[in-house]
């Protein structure tokens, strides 16, 4: 157990909803990263933020957003969702914002677009 | 061409048997790399974090990095059946320390 939590663990939806996916980094930590594994781009940065702050961002797509709230736990709104958009979700935290120390993982969150 | 390029596999070998893998990178301004494991579309686990060149042993796990031919590895001794899983290697730089770039990952099968 890495000590980060998601939820929920599944989820099933149709083309063009939105859904929200929560995550809650290991304590202590400040930096929050979103990840996205598809069986054909493998495991891809989307973003991250450090202590309520984007900081860095990798190929997210528009419909994509984040945020990080005060107690430090973070969401990732996925809208106009579409088929391709299935794929597990991963969140994980580290203690640094330069993303200089270990990623700790979260069990992910198993998105399905139907 | 990826950044990070590696072996899908599947790799197969024996129980006891020494597990060989290795990742390949294009990125100069890569300085931190790391070997995660991954079971059954799990959350990756961190196995081995290393900084810059040179030899990084935790048990029966060796990680290596050679940043002049821009070539990790990771060797696993003694392999177990509990070892079969996927191994992704990671890494990220100077241009952005937080964004890590994954391999595609590797498939170890070991058979006891």
């Amino acid at each position: 157990d890495s000590g980060v939590t998601q939820t929920p663990k599944h989820l099933i939806t149709a083309t063009g909803q939105r859904v929200t996916l929560r995550c809650s980094p290991r304590s202590g930590d400040l930096s929050v990263y979103w990840y996205q594994q598809s069986l054909d781009q493998g495991l891809q940065f989307l973003i991250q933020y450090y202590n309520g702050e984007e900081r860095a961002k990798g190929n997210i797509l528009e419909r994509f957003s984040a945020q990080q709230f005060p107690d430090l736990h973070s969401e990732l709104n996925l809208s106009s969702l579409e088929l391709g958009d299935s794929a597990l979700y991963f969140c994980a935290s580290s203690v640094g914002g330069q993303g200089i120390g270990e990623q700790y993982f979260g069990p992910g969150t198993r998105l399905t677009v139907t | 061409q990826k950044e990070v390029e590696q072996d899908p596999g599947p790799l197969s070998v024996p129980e006891g048997a020494i597990v060989s893998l290795n990742c390949t990178y294009s990125n100069s301004a890569f300085q931190y790399f790391m070997w995660y494991r991954q079971y059954s579309r799990k959350g990756p686990e961190l196995l081995m974090y290393t900084y810059s060149s040179g030899n990084k042993e935790d048990g029966r796990f060796t990680a290596q990095v050679d940043k002049s031919s821009k070539y990790i590895s990771l060797f696993i001794r003694d392999s177990q059946p509990s070892d079969s899983a996927t191994y992704l290697c990671a890494m990220s730089g100077t241009d952005s320390w937080g964004k890590l770039q994954f391999g595609a990952g590797t498939q170890v099968v070991v058979t006891p």
